[in-house]
């Protein structure tokens, strides 16, 4: 199983919901990541869980709130975002923080909208 | 930093031709570089990884070539179908906080 699952695939919210993005993947990987994209443009590093641990935050607003429950899930919490944090919300996984012969794999992504 | 630019940012090909996208890298210090591709509102699919100490990898139609020293890579596509009509992406691990750093990716349309 090469699966990366992300739930939803579409999200639509407000300003002043509160919501989250789940991650899942059963490969036995102890890096996890998120990532950012919006339209036509690369992906943009978001957080990185290593071991269950977060060792990467690449200065996200702290409406973005990640987890890593287990070592097969990782959450993104989101609280009173703004319109101009819609974009398509990526998930990847590796067996290792990359260094040497990593894949990345990535989910299918969850695209949200914030009105 | 790392920086990583992919050129052209589209091309338009007709089905059957053979194509090359072409990315580079600033910071030759890298571990490997993986390409992937992406359709449109979907996630990422890895196509191949090239370690810093190979030149190649193939897979199918698809190869990619690296040279570490002058900070380049292609990807060449044999026999083009309207099905690898899609985004690019070039990505490069190197050392540093940021594992992966991608390029902004050539969209390539293959017209049947």
């Amino acid at each position: 199983d090469t699966e990366v699952t992300q739930t939803p695939k579409h999200l639509v919210m407000g300003m002043t919901n509160k919501k989250s993005l789940k991650c899942e993947q059963h490969m036995g990987h102890r890096a996890m990541y998120w990532y950012k994209q919006k339209a036509k443009k690369p992906p943009e590093l978001m957080f990185v869980y290593s071991y269950e641990k977060l060792s990467i935050n690449e200065s996200v607003p702290s409406r973005f709130s990640p987890e890593c429950p287990n070592s097969s899930l990782l959450n993104l919490h989101l609280h009173a975002l703004q319109p101009e944090d819609s974009a398509l919300y990526l998930c990847a996984s590796s067996s290792r923080l990359a260094g040497g012969e990593v894949t990345q794999y990535f989910g299918p992504g969850t695209r949200l909208t914030v009105l | 930093k790392q920086e990583v630019t992919q050129i052209p940012a589209a091309l338009s090909v007709p089905e059957g031709e053979n194509l090359v996208l072409n990315c580079s890298f600033t910071d030759s210090a890298i571990y490997n570089l993986q390409w992937f591709r992406q359709d449109p509102g979907k996630g990422l699919t890895s196509l191949l990884l090239i370690q810093s100490s190979q030149r190649e990898q193939t897979s199918g139609r698809l190869n990619a070539s690296l040279d570490k020293s002058s900070g380049r890579s292609t990807l060449y596509i044999a026999a083009s179908q309207p099905g690898d009509s899609a985004t690019y992406l070039c990505a490069v691990y190197s050392s540093g906080n940021t594992p992966l750093v991608f390029g902004k990716g050539t969209r390539l349309s293959v017209i049947a």
